[in-house]
């Protein structure tokens, strides 16, 4: 069975200096990686996937994810964070059988912002 | 931009009472899919639902639930004896395709509390 563990189950930045959100994966096979982030009260919204292409994924607000193979990591980066980033952050790995696939979601990251 | 949309935003059900769950899939989604999140914990997989039938289902769906697309657009999740455990946030979410490689589109969930 495939998992994600989240590192960090809280981290806190200032704006305008890099975010970092470590996810690490366990599968017995190429995964499907997404990050999905939930602002308070609103549903859960694609940042970006990784569906073996390219390793580094460019994801919407500035947010981006590499894959490493070799730390079996698709730890998430953002150059300058933003108040508006504040929210909390889901690592997903993809499951997938008898081709219907299912998400199996890691224990999320709350985000925090400070001016 | 079409979504995924959820009613009621917010249910409390006395212990034994049924609930139903609504959802709207983005309309030219295939594969739609019933997610939780009891309170501090992971989002947890439910149940698959393609072509009118259950395609996979967790041990949590037990027969207390069922799912049902009834006109071709509403799709919902019924608990027929709800639980104290059953309060958590349920999440809707549709898909174009089963493939892992396809990201799926969630709604903005449904907090249900069960007194």
């Amino acid at each position: 069975a495939q998992s994600v563990t989240q590192l960090d189950s809280h981290v806190s930045v200032s704006e305008g200096t890099p975010v970092l959100l470590r996810c690490n994966y366990s599968s017995s096979y190429s995964p499907s990686l997404f990050w999905y982030v939930q602002h308070p009260n609103k549903g859960l919204q694609l940042l970006l996937k990784y569906t073996s292409a390219a390793t580094l994924v460019k994801g919407i607000n500035g947010f981006e994810a590499e894959f490493k193979k070799s730390e079996t990591s698709f730890h998430l980066t953002k150059p300058s964070a933003h108040m508006s980033d504040a929210a909390e952050y889901f690592c997903v790995v993809s499951e997938s059988s008898g081709g219907y696939n299912k998400l199996i979601f890691g224990a999320g990251t709350r985000l925090a912002v400070h001016p | 931009e079409p979504e995924v949309t959820q009613t009621p935003s917010h249910q409390v059900t006395q212990m034994g009472q049924e609930v139903i769950l609504r959802c709207v899939p983005i309309s030219n989604h295939l594969y739609f899919y019933w997610y939780r999140q009891i309170l501090g914990q992971k989002v947890e997989f439910l149940v698959s639902f393609y072509n009118n039938e259950i395609s996979e289902k967790s041990e949590i769906f037990d027969d207390q639930f069922s799912v049902e697309r009834p006109d071709g657009s509403n799709f919902t999740l019924k608990i027929r004896s709800t639980k104290l455990e059953d309060s958590a946030m349920y999440f809707c979410a549709s898909g174009r395709t089963g493939s892992s490689y396809n990201e799926q589109f969630f709604g903005p969930g449904t907090r249900l509390t069960v007194l």
